[in-house]
């Protein structure tokens, strides 16, 4: 079965500075990989997905993500961070049309 | 389109009673998703239809769970009778493809 793992419960960055939510995955065959966010008392919201083709994938409010075969690994960056991306991030893996998320990463940006 | 609707947004009960939470997915997906959210197990894949049917109910508790989906544009999550260990944020997801569509999700607290 098909599994994700983030292993920083909560990563802080200062407000410009890049930052990086580290994800590893482990399913049999090819991937399909996701990054969601979820903002307090709100569902989680689509940032980006890796299906095929380029290894870093652009989402939306400036996220992008490099998909490592080698390394099993997905991690979603930011070149400069926002207070305003505080939230909790999750990573996803889908197969066999079933997702299963990640922990969830907490994401503090300071001013 | 107004996206995954669910209702209630809260509900509280007592130990015991009844307890039905809501989905409207988006026209046109053909898969439907419960997710439970919880600090103690984070987020949890319940179980899934495509066109209606249940595909993959493995995720549900126990038997005091049960999930409907009778058309398209409606599915139900029952729990009968409820305990306190139950209380979680319920969130209902559909899809066309790849990308899952979140509600905003149901906290459920049993008292």
């Amino acid at each position: 079965a098909q599994s994700v793992a983030q292993p920083e419960d909560q990563v802080n960055v200062a407000e410009g500075n890049p930052l990086t939510v580290k994800c590893t995955y482990s399913v049999s065959g090819n991937p399909y990989l996701f990054w969601y966010v979820q903002y307090p008392n709100r569902g989680l919201q689509f940032l980006l997905k890796y299906i095929t083709g380029d290894n870093l994938v652009k989402g939306s409010y400036g996220f992008e993500a490099e998909f490592n075969k080698s390394q099993t690994s997905f991690h979603l960056k930011k070149p400069s961070a926002l207070v305003s991306d505080s939230a909790l991030y999750f990573c996803a893996v889908m197969g066999n049309n079933d997702m299963r998320f990640g922990a969830g990463t907490r994401l503090t940006v300071k001013p | 389109d107004a996206g995954v609707i669910q209702s209630p947004r809260h509900e509280v009960t007592e130990m015991g009673q009844e307890v039905t939470l809501r989905c409207k997915p988006i026209s046109g997906h053909d898969y439907l998703f419960w997710y439970r959210q919880t600090m103690m197990r984070g987020l949890e894949l319940l179980i899934y239809f495509n066109n209606n049917v249940p595909i993959d109910d493995s995720g549900m508790p126990e038997d005091r769970f049960s999930a409907k989906m009778p058309n398209a544009s409606f599915s139900t999550l029952k729990i009968q009778p409820s305990e306190p260990r139950d209380s979680a944020v319920y969130f209902c997801a559909s899809s066309f493809g790849i990308e899952q569509f979140f509600g905003p999700g149901t906290r459920l607290t049993v008292l």
